[in-house]
């Protein structure tokens, strides 16, 4: 059974530092997510990768799959950014995306 | 920038009756998701739906789900007969034909009375 953990599950940060959450799969994969809910409760996908890293902005997502183990970086954080940050993996990979199997998601709140 | 769309955005239902969410995923996609978020839990996956047929289903997709695409455009998600452990946000995502990441709609939160 594919199970996805988060730490930490939540992290409150000042205004410019810097933020890790970190998430754990048990499952090989093909992609692994990292998605942005905003606080109204929708829903953005911010990466997807499966190997190395990708960077978007003040945003970088590591992953290490020898280690199953993949983190979302933030650089120069703002309050903007305050949001639950999750990360998912696909169940399978089949003809199909893969359908998600979620963290619980990091609540993260940066404070002006 | 084309997005997935939900609607209603809130749904207030008495239990035991029927109700229907509807969404108009991106138009060029073909793989269609719905997931269901129960109030401070996580995100679970549905149903996944491809080729007009459902491809993929979970334990919580039972026989009092059901999922169509009636018309190229809408994706639907019927609920028969509600129970008040429906109450959930619900949302639609959708992605394209190559590995590319799922696009979410902003849900529908359905409250079971």
């Amino acid at each position: 059974k594919n199970e996805v953990e988060q730490s930490p599950q939540n992290l409150t940060a000042q205004e410019g530092e810097f933020i890790t959450i970190n998430c754990s799969y048990s499952v090989g994969i093909s992609a692994l997510h990292w998605l942005q809910q905003h606080p109204g409760g929708g829903i953005v996908s911010l990466f997807m990768l499966s190997s190395g890293k990708k960077k978007h902005g003040r945003l970088i997502a590591t992953i290490n799959i020898q280690e199953k183990h993949s983190s979302l970086h933030i650089t120069a954080s703002h309050p903007r950014d305050s949001a639950v940050y999750i990360c998912a993996d696909p169940m399978n990979y089949g003809g199909s995306q893969g359908n998600l199997i979620f963290g619980k998601g990091t609540k993260l709140s940066v404070k002006p | 920038e084309p997005e997935v769309t939900q609607t209603p955005s809130h749904q207030v239902t008495q239990m035991g009756q029927e109700v229907i969410l509807r969404c108009v995923p991106i138009s060029n996609h073909l793989y269609f998701y719905w997931y269901r978020q129960i109030l401070g839990q996580k995100v679970e996956f549905l149903v996944s739906f491809y080729n007009n047929e459902i491809s993929e289903k979970s334990e919580i997709f039972d026989d009092q789900f059901s999922v169509e695409r009636p018309d190229g455009s809408n994706f639907t998600l019927k609920i028969r007969s509600t129970k008040l452990e429906d109450s959930a946000m619900y949302f639609c995502a959708s992605s394209g034909p190559r590995v590319q990441p799922q696009h979410f709609g902003d849900g529908t939160r359905l409250s079971i009375l």
